[in-house]
């Protein structure tokens, strides 16, 4: 089974503060996505990768960066954490398919990171 | 640029009662379309897809759903729900190489017994 975990479900940080949010996939996918979830807005794309040290910008990218170092992990990262980013975050992968475009990849999803910025 | 309604933010069912969740997209030409469940505390998993072909499709759990082209939808549907369906669901549209998935905003399914 394809594995996606994220490092914390629960993290409570204040404002102002750096904050990093981990992820790791074990099935040496090479796309990699992160999505915050809040109620009545479904799931939106903040930033994701095709391959290591790539990185393309999704729906909602201000305020985030993200690093790929390394294939299986995938970081994203709040600068200055503003209260407006408390949210629930996910990251998935999926494997590249050699002709197949992207959108037809089945997403792989951990578990979530709640965060709360205070 | 495609995007997806499901008008029904929550729905409550009873157990063993049917279901459809219904879903709407936005997009020219033929969509890929995704259902994914979230239970309480989990990550998305994957339910059942449409890319192309018979406009009827099986999915894990029980669960079908309905591309009807004429009407842009792509409906969720289970003859008799069970309590442990009880959770959110979000449909999701790709489209066009190299693009990703657009989600819509989730329905909250309720189970009562």
């Amino acid at each position: 089974d394809v594995k996606v975990t994220q490092s914390s479900r629960y993290l409570v940080k204040r404002t102002g503060e750096k904050v990093f949010l981990e992820c790791v996939q074990d099935m040496d996918h090479e796309n990699m996505f992160w999505y915050r979830q809040d109620p009545g807005l479904g799931l939106r794309l903040i930033y994701f990768s095709y391959d290591v040290k790539m990185k393309e910008k999704g729906d909602i990218p201000e305020g985030y960066s993200v690093s790929r170092e390394k294939k299986e992990r995938f970081s994203l990262i709040l600068e200055s954490a503003s209260t407006n980013q408390t949210s629930m975050y996910l990251c998935a992968s999926t494997q590249r398919v050699p002709g197949q475009v992207l959108a037809k990849n089945i997403q792989y999803f951990g578990a979530g990171t709640r965060l709360s910025v205070l | 640029a495609q995007s997806v309604t499901q008008p029904d933010i929550h729905i409550t069912v009873s157990e063993g009662a049917s279901l459809e969740l219904r879903c709407n997209y936005s997009y020219g030409a033929t969509p890929y379309l995704f259902w994914y469940v979230q239970s309480p505390g989990q990550g998305l998993q994957l339910l059942l897809k449409y890319f192309s072909g018979d406009t009827l499709v099986q999915g894990i759990k029980g669960f079908e759903a309905e591309f009807k082209r004429s009407q842009s939808s792509f409906n969720l549907r289970k003859p008799s729900v069970h309590w442990s369906d009880a959770a959110e669901y979000f449909c999701a549209v790709g489209a066009g190489y190299g693009n990703k998935l657009v989600f819509g905003a989730g329905t909250i399914l309720r189970v009562k017994s």
